[in-house]
């Protein structure tokens, strides 16, 4: 079974700092990375993505890093804020034709303090 | 737009009992998604349809599990009987094959299994 490895599996930051979560995947046909956002009691919701085809996205305070020859891809967000405060996972296609089947990470949950 | 609807909102049982978890996908999107989520094993994929028809079902667990999604608006899905592990949190997800990797989270159905 192909996996999305994600680290760490938690991670507390002081307002305004910078948190920066990581996640590496194994041989995949891959076509787009999104990062999704999960408040608690609620589900997951996309909160930005990245093509393989650039080395950086940005919206916003957060940013997707990509390394393709390393297999690696980052996110991080500036500033962050006790709002930020949440789980994220990354997550990635399995096989391009299996219809948007993804594969997510473990979770990283983030605590930001005031 | 609604999103994803999902009932019941919670679910207490006893061992041994039929559960059924509903989910109505957003209207248009071809791909539903049923996953469970635990603090052990994360957010695992359990079953996925495309136009109705399951694609992959190699994440339910056993046959205790099963899935339906008799038309484009409605899923189901059943466990029966019912065991304490079963409890979760169960996620129905959506998504359009014009947009790979990019699926719309209900708020999921809390399970728990006495």
């Amino acid at each position: 079974q192909q996996q999305v490895k994600q680290s760490p599996q938690s991670l507390i930051v002081q307002k305004g700092g910078i948190s920066i979560i990581n996640c590496a995947y194994e041989n995949t046909a891959f076509d787009y990375f999104p990062w999704y956002q999960q408040f608690p009691g609620k589900g997951p919701a996309l909160l930005i993505a990245i093509r393989p085809d650039v080395s950086e996205k940005k919206e916003g305070r957060f940013t997707i890093s990509f390394n393709k020859s390393a297999k690696q891809f980052s996110l991080h967000i500036m500033d962050s804020q006790p709002g930020d405060s949440a789980t994220y996972f990354c997550a990635a296609p399995l096989i391009y034709n299996q219809g948007g089947k993804l594969i997510f990470g473990q979770g990283t949950e983030l605590s930001v303090k005031p | 737009d609604a999103g994803v609807i999902q009932s019941p909102r919670h679910e207490v049982t006893e061992m041994g009992q039929e559960v059924t978890l509903r989910c109505k996908p957003i209207s248009g999107h071809d791909y539903l998604f049923w996953y469970r989520q635990t603090m052990m094993r994360g957010l695992e994929l359990l079953i996925y349809f495309n136009n109705n028809v399951p694609i992959d079902d190699s994440g339910m667990p056993e046959d205790r599990f099963s899935a339906k999604m008799p038309n484009a608006s409605f899923s189901t899905l059943k466990i029966q009987p019912s065991e304490p592990r079963d409890s979760a949190v169960y996620f129905c997800a959506s998504s359009s094959g014009t947009r790979i990797g990019t699926q719309y989270f209900g708020p999921g159905t809390r399970l728990l299994v006495l």
